[in-house]
């Protein structure tokens, strides 16, 4: 079954405006982390948010920040005042805390294309 | 501090060849990552060692993958014989714990002919 789904295949965004990307998960392990990659047209993979299921606040970082909503499953990546760098696969990823090795497991991932 | 390295950076090779893959982890990350990434999907974990040791491997097809880390430094990924499923994006990835951020390569691009 699928772990983690990212309903949206792509979405365009105009620059400086905020975009929403979608994530749900499934895991009935109640030690979790989600973690949200961006991957350029370069291929690299580059780690930008993390919420562990017990953080009490939603995680920032930077313009990123996680919509964390334990009851419903998901784990919503905000990206305020887009850029036109911001252009990138995201994908969303989740850990269970049964799994010691902390295996990821990766969503299909959404493209965005920020617009001047 | 030096990210990932690996090489080479992209390959063709025809099927039913082989070739193998090289990962360099950041200095002093224990844990040790090889991801396949087909085109259009997010990337699946095939190995995953700790230190020199194998933790999971349980999605990797033993038949033709193949992978080692000597010394728990860098590590080789092999394919023999290549099949044409097998073009991908190969991912390393290391990170200082199993609980903490993978911080990944920029991955080698193969492509079978």
């Amino acid at each position: 079954a699928q772990k983690i789904t990212q309903t949206q295949p792509g979405m365009f965004v105009q620059e400086k405006e905020a975009v929403t990307l979608d994530c749900t998960y499934d895991t009935s392990d109640p030690s979790y982390g989600l973690f949200w990659y961006k991957q350029p047209s370069s291929g690299e993979m580059i780690f930008l948010i993390y919420q562990g299921s017990y953080d009490q606040q939603n995680a920032t970082e930077g313009r990123y920040s996680l919509n964390f909503q334990k009851a419903r499953k998901s784990a919503n990546l905000v990206i305020s005042a887009s850029q036109l760098g911001d252009s990138a696969m995201y994908f969303c990823a989740m850990r269970e805390g049964t799994d010691s090795w902390g295996k990821l497991q990766f969503g299909a991932g959404t493209q965005v294309v920020v617009t001047p | 501090e030096a990210g990932v390295a690996q090489s080479p950076r992209y390959k063709i090779i025809e099927k039913r060849q082989s070739v193998a893959f090289w990962c360099n982890p950041i200095s002093g990350h224990a844990t040790l990552y090889w991801y396949q990434q087909i085109l259009g999907q997010g990337p699946k974990l095939l190995i995953q060692f700790q230190n020199n040791g194998v933790v999971d491997d349980s999605q990797l097809p033993k038949d033709r993958f193949s992978a080692e880390r000597l010394k728990g430094v860098d590590s080789t990924l092999k394919i023999q014989p290549a099949k044409l499923e097998d073009s991908a994006v190969y991912l390393c990835a290391s990170s200082s714990g199993t609980v903490q951020p993978q911080h990944f390569g920029d991955g080698t691009r193969l492509s079978i002919l």
